[in-house]
């Protein structure tokens, strides 16, 4: 079946630091592979995805990249806010029409001033 | 905006009781999700929808049923609620691949 792992945290870094959180993948086909974030209180939002190798997906200075070879989708930025403080999820999704996200555990991300 | 609306942010219930969780979004999207998060666990699909009256098991359907006798409306039952259905529940929509979450609805179960 299919299944994603992340680092769970709680990690913390000091703010301008560069951020990586590993996320790999294990799936049947060629899936499309999401990061959403949680930040305090609320419910997930869409942070950003790509749908085939290779493709980068990126949104508010945040990147990731679809590595096949490595099953891997790695998020970066490369200056983190104390804004950015939230719990970031990686899914994936490998079936057609409606079929639901498999999920990481989360990745809990504090920045300190 | 897609919004996805949750009927109540918190919510408290007795063992054994029925309890209804209702979601509605506002873009006409075809599918419908709901998930629970748990500490240390991270999202699990309950059920999906596809379709008016259209349902599907997700990973982790012990336990609930849901109703979809609208487009635009999804609700998630808990027949007998237990203590281990404390979670925090989220609903989602999708109209391609991308889903648009709710709020949530934090349940306790005492």
């Amino acid at each position: 079946g299919n299944s994603v792992t992340q680092m769970e945290g709680p990690v913390t870094l000091s703010e301008e630091a560069f951020l990586t959180i590993n996320c790999t993948y294990t799936a049947t086909g060629y899936p499309s592979l999401f990061w959403y974030v949680q930040y305090p209180g609320e419910g997930l939002q869409l942070l950003l995805k790509a749908t085939k190798a290779d493709d980068k997906g990126s949104n508010k200075g945040f990147e990731a990249t679809y590595r096949k070879e490595t099953t891997s989708f790695h998020l970066e930025k490369g200056s983190v806010q104390v804004s950015d403080s939230a719990v970031y999820f990686c899914a994936l999704r490998s079936g057609g029409g409606a079929d639901g996200l498999t999920f990481g555990k989360g990745t809990h991300l504090i920045i300190q001033p | 905006d897609v919004k996805v609306t949750q009927s109540s942010r918190y919510l408290v219930k007795r063992t054994g009781e029925k309890v209804f969780l209702e979601c509605v979004q506002d873009m006409d999207h075809e599918n419908m999700f709901w998930y629970r998060q748990d500490p240390g666990l991270g999202l699990r699909l309950i059920y999906f929808s596809y379709d008016v009256k259209m349902k599907e098991k997700g990973d982790i359907p012990e336990g609930y049923s849901v109703s979809r006798e609208k487009k635009e409306r999804f609700s998630l039952i808990l027949e007998s609620a237990s203590t281990n259905q404390t979670s925090m529940y989220l609903c989602a929509s999708s109209h391609t691949e991308t889903q648009y979450f709710g709020p949530g609805t934090r349940l306790l179960v005492l």
